[in-house]
């Protein structure tokens, strides 16, 4: 595996459901990032991950947990998520804070 | 409020032209500045990062940095129908990185 990788790709799932969101990066960076992208609609920093400590957290409900066990992977779990929720989540990656970052494929998420 | 400022679009240009993106940030002390293109439906792809006043060209893109006057320009040369797509201006200044709301360029074959 190279760059950034997501899994799943696609995940739908009920409103009481709990469902975790796994990222992954292969570039040796210290940096990872999650972003939320509704349809149509410009980027949303969710957190911000230098080191395996969250840095920045830009107010999103806490229905969304992230987890950094490591500098190569981040996982967002999900917990009775609202149908305005669905959106295509990103997970990046950088050298380091302020870098320039490396999006993985992204999670298509719908919520139902 | 930090911002990076680009026209959303869409931006029509002829098959085999020059388009020309532009972006304007409100940060005097920024640092680094990116392109990224996004397709429909994927992730955003990183195509050109540029730190000092001037152009720096890669295959049929050229950046523009023009710090005194706080924007930075993206131009794409014989532009293809696979240029069309969303591109992202961001830019960055020590550990935040900001990322403009995306310009929709559509090559007309």
């Amino acid at each position: 595996e190279t760059g950034v990788t997501q899994t799943p790709r696609h995940l739908v799932m009920g409103m009481t459901n709990k469902k975790s969101l796994k990222c992954e990066q292969h570039l040796g960076h210290n940096a990872m990032y999650w972003y939320k992208q509704s349809a149509k609609k410009p980027l949303e920093l969710m957190f911000v991950y230098s080191l395996e400590e969250r840095v920045e957290n830009n107010s999103v409900p806490s229905r969304f947990s992230p987890e950094c066990p490591n500098s190569s992977h981040l996982f967002l779990h999900l917990h009775t998520l609202q149908p305005e929720d669905s959106a295509l989540y990103l997970c990046a990656s950088s050298p380091g804070e302020g870098y320039e970052q490396y999006f993985g494929p992204g999670t298509r998420l719908t919520v139902t | 409020q930090k911002e990076v400022e680009q026209n959303s679009g869409p931006l029509s240009v002829p098959e085999g032209a020059i388009a020309s993106l532009n972006c304007t940030y409100s940060d005097r002390g920024s640092q680094s500045f990116f392109w990224y293109r996004q397709y429909s439906g994927k992730s955003p792809e990183l195509i050109m990062s540029i730190y000092s006043n001037g152009d720096k060209e890669d295959g049929r893109f050229t950046a523009q940095l023009n710090k005194a006057s706080q924007y930075v320009s993206l131009l794409i040369r014989d532009s293809q129908p696979s240029d069309s797509a969303t591109y992202l201006c961001a830019v960055s200044r020590d550990d935040k990185i900001i990322f403009g709301k995306g310009t929709r360029l559509h090559i007309l074959p």
